[in-house]
């Protein structure tokens, strides 16, 4: 069992939807949960950055912690078609010193 | 104030020869990790480097080696190349504080080995 589990997709959404991106883990060790964008030919880019279990918002984009479930959700409001791209969750762990690990990335698609 | 930056941006290599990737991290940071990522996949870490020192290593052989120089850049070596090491090799950096720094990325280096 991977330590971060996330769907692929890909997921194909109309301009203005509501997107919802998941991802869960089974480490209790995780302390930090990120989202990243990444788009094509380009390296990942940090979105959104939380320690504690709960909502914190920027903008169009909320993310969720969940640490009983073990489970984080990223969503993005009024979506557009320059959303479109590969999202990736990751997680910090402090075993055996500071680590981050990455989702396998839900690619986005949303059309005009 | 300058991102992190890698070279080459592609690579092309010849199953058995060996490979040199750099990069220079985001202004101020002093802590470098490397992942390769596949295709379709989400980045594998490689190893991290503070002090010069290779400080956590993921689960690569050691074929995969590093160094960190005294501006902190950094270098990501791979000998005996495989035909599956063709990959975006991926270069972050961060602060090293208390740890929990998150990653900056620069946008890769592609390697394809033939």
């Amino acid at each position: 069992q991977k330590e971060v589990e996330q769907d692929p997709g890909p997921l194909s959404v109309p301009e203005g939807a509501i997107v919802s991106l998941n991802c869960t883990y089974s480490n209790s060790a995780f302390q930090y949960f990120m989202w990243y964008r990444q788009y094509s030919r380009k390296g990942p880019e940090l979105l959104m950055y939380t320690y504690s279990s709960g909502n914190k918002e920027d903008g169009r984009f909320t993310a969720q912690v969940d640490k009983s479930s073990k489970y984080i959700s990223l969503f993005i409001r009024d979506s557009q078609p320059s959303d479109s791209a590969t999202y990736l969750c990751a997680m910090l762990t402090n075993t055996g010193g500071f680590k981050t690990i990455f989702g396998a990335g839900t690619r986005l698609f949303v059309k005009a | 104030d300058a991102g992190v930056t890698q070279s080459p941006t592609h690579l092309i290599k010849t199953r058995g020869q060996q490979v040199t990737l750099r990069c220079s991290p985001k202004s101020g940071h002093d802590t470098v990790s490397w992942y390769q990522q596949a295709l379709g996949q989400g980045p594998q870490f490689i190893f991290q480097y503070y002090e010069e020192e290779e400080r956590q290593r993921g689960n690569f052989p050691d074929r995969f080696s590093g160094h960190q120089f005294p501006n902190y850049s950094s270098e990501l070596n791979v000998n005996a190349l495989l035909l599956g090491d063709s990959a975006l090799y991926l270069c972050a950096s961060s602060l090293a504080g208390t740890g929990t720094s998150p990653l900056h990325f620069g946008n890769g280096t592609r390697l394809t080995v033939t």
